[in-house]
């Protein structure tokens, strides 16, 4: 079975433009998370979505914005970039269903960096 | 509000010790699911293990094995004979179940343990 996969893999931007990544989760996942990750504030968690809704928000701007397609696709959108958005953005994957949050696959990340 | 804590940021050990990584955790649910991830050097996290607050039983999977005390918040990670190929950054999670219908409130991570394994 296929794992989850980012792309693209490495993004340069400049500060103010906007940024879209995308994420494909494992085949029969429902639910899709992202996750930023820089050395000072390590993981964060971003948002889940879980059958193209958005289920849960972590603390983080409205300039980060997401969406999940009928195929369980998913991508994120920042908008007028900031050099503090310069991190490791992380997809992760999980069926998603009652019983408890289960295991998350992750998937490569996508390194961007905003100068 | 969650936290989970990783008080060591680095351990470095030779090759064939043992070494345990030590997560506390803090939490107001009785329900909360616990996680730890390794993430190599290539940067993509890898699942290890799933622990619900419910089930209090200690884990072994080959080297690998977890002690969870809810007494004292703790979910502690052995890697018993280490090798080289352990050497990652390994990160404790904690997550809360807040929906019925399942799925999570996001991972609280820690802030991770680089673990050095020394040939």
């Amino acid at each position: 079975k296929a794992g989850v996969t980012q792309t693209p893999r490495y993004l340069i931007k400049t500060r103010g433009q906007q940024v879209t990544l995308s994420c494909s989760p494992i085949s029969g996942h429902r639910s899709v998370s992202w996750y930023q990750q820089t050395p000072g504030q390590g993981l964060q968690f971003l948002f889940e979505y879980f059958s193209e809704t958005q289920r849960n928000k972590g603390n983080f701007p409205g300039r980060f914005s997401g969406r999940q397609f009928s195929n369980s696709r998913s991508e994120m959108n920042v908008s007028t970039l900031e050099l503090g958005d310069s991190a490791l953005y992380l997809c992760a994957s999980s069926y998603g269903l009652a019983g408890g949050p289960d295991e998350q696959y992750f998937g490569p990340g996508t390194r961007l960096t905003v100068t | 509000a969650q936290k989970v804590t990783q008080a060591q940021t680095e351990i470095s050990v030779v090759e064939k010790e043992d070494v345990t990584l030590d997560c506390v955790y803090e939490t107001r649910d009785t329900t909360y699911y616990l996680f730890w991830y390794k993430q190599p050097p290539s940067g993509e996290l890898v699942f290890l293990i799933r622990r619900n607050s419910f089930d209090e039983q200690n884990e072994i999977s080959g080297r690998y094995s977890w002690n969870f005390q809810k007494s004292t918040s703790s979910f502690n990670f052995t890697i018993t004979a280490s090798q080289v190929v352990d050497s990652a950054v390994y990160f404790c999670a904690l997550s809360e179940a807040k929906y019925s219908g399942g799925g999570a409130d996001g991972l609280t991570f820690g802030k991770g343990t680089h673990l050095i394994i020394q040939p």
